[in-house]
């Protein structure tokens, strides 16, 4: 199975600065076609996860432009650029190249 | 309103047998996959299973932890998904959530359903 890390697991920002949480896989999700399959959920305080980034660092329609993810290969980032009190949750990071698809042990964001 | 609301759970003695459902609207249920995520109280997220559309014969795959005593099933016609779940061990209980796969591949969830409890114990 591809193992999923993310750093660090827990996180405390002031409102408006960034955030940056670091997921790396265990072997490289860039699939044949070009496309690499990594996405970022939230998991908001007593809510089902949603989906925040596609295929990396695409958008989910209805995410603020403040989320951004990057990377390649078998490193990725998600970026906040401006956190705010309604991202406080627990951000997980999935690889959907190989099944079984497998999470990140999460990481929790808390606004000081 | 799109959507997925599970129902079904509950406590069951470890061996026992419970099967979950998952009501869909909103969408054209019968174009996408399907599939099960559990999130063990207090932990992370553990993929389960997916089940494919019908044209793609709707082939199920699972997490070798589940294989053999979990199944997936589809009804297009109801706009249904059902996870039968048999040989519980103490290690299942959980919430486990219906999820649409968005793009049939890869594994964009979009849309989660609020879970079902699963408790397995004596």
């Amino acid at each position: 199975d591809i193992v999923m890390t993310q750093t660090p697991l827990s996180l405390s920002v002031t409102p408006g600065q960034p955030a940056s949480i670091s997921c790396k896989s265990s072997q490289s999700l860039l699939f044949s076609n070009g496309k690499t399959y990594l996405y970022w959920y939230l998991q908001k305080p007593g809510q089902s996860p949603q989906l925040l980034i596609y295929e990396v660092s695409s958008r989910l329609s209805g995410v603020p432009d403040r989320f951004s993810g990057s990377g390649s290969g078998t490193d990725f980032t998600l970026e906040i650029s401006r956190a705010e009190a309604g991202d406080v949750g627990v951000y997980y990071c999935m690889q959907g190249l190989h099944l079984p698809y497998t999470f990140g042990q999460g990481t929790r964001l808390e606004i000081k | 309103e799109v959507q997925l609301v599970e129902s079904g759970g509950g406590l069951v003695q470890p061996g026992g047998s419970l099967r979950l459902s998952c009501a869909a609207s909103g969408f054209t249920f019968s174009d996408h996959y399907m599939d099960w995520v559990r999130q063990s109280p207090g932990k992370g997220l553990e993929w389960v299973g997916r089940i494919k559309n019908r044209a793609n014969s709707y082939i199920t795959e699972y997490a070798a932890s589940v294989r053999g005593r979990f199944t997936m099933s589809r009804d297009d016609s109801k706009n249904l998904l059902y996870l039968q779940m048999s040989g519980l061990k103490t290690e299942d209980t959980a919430v486990y959530h219906c999820v649409r796969d968005l793009h049939n591949l890869g594994g964009a969830f979009d849309i989660w359903g609020q879970g079902t409890m699963v408790t397995v114990s004596s």
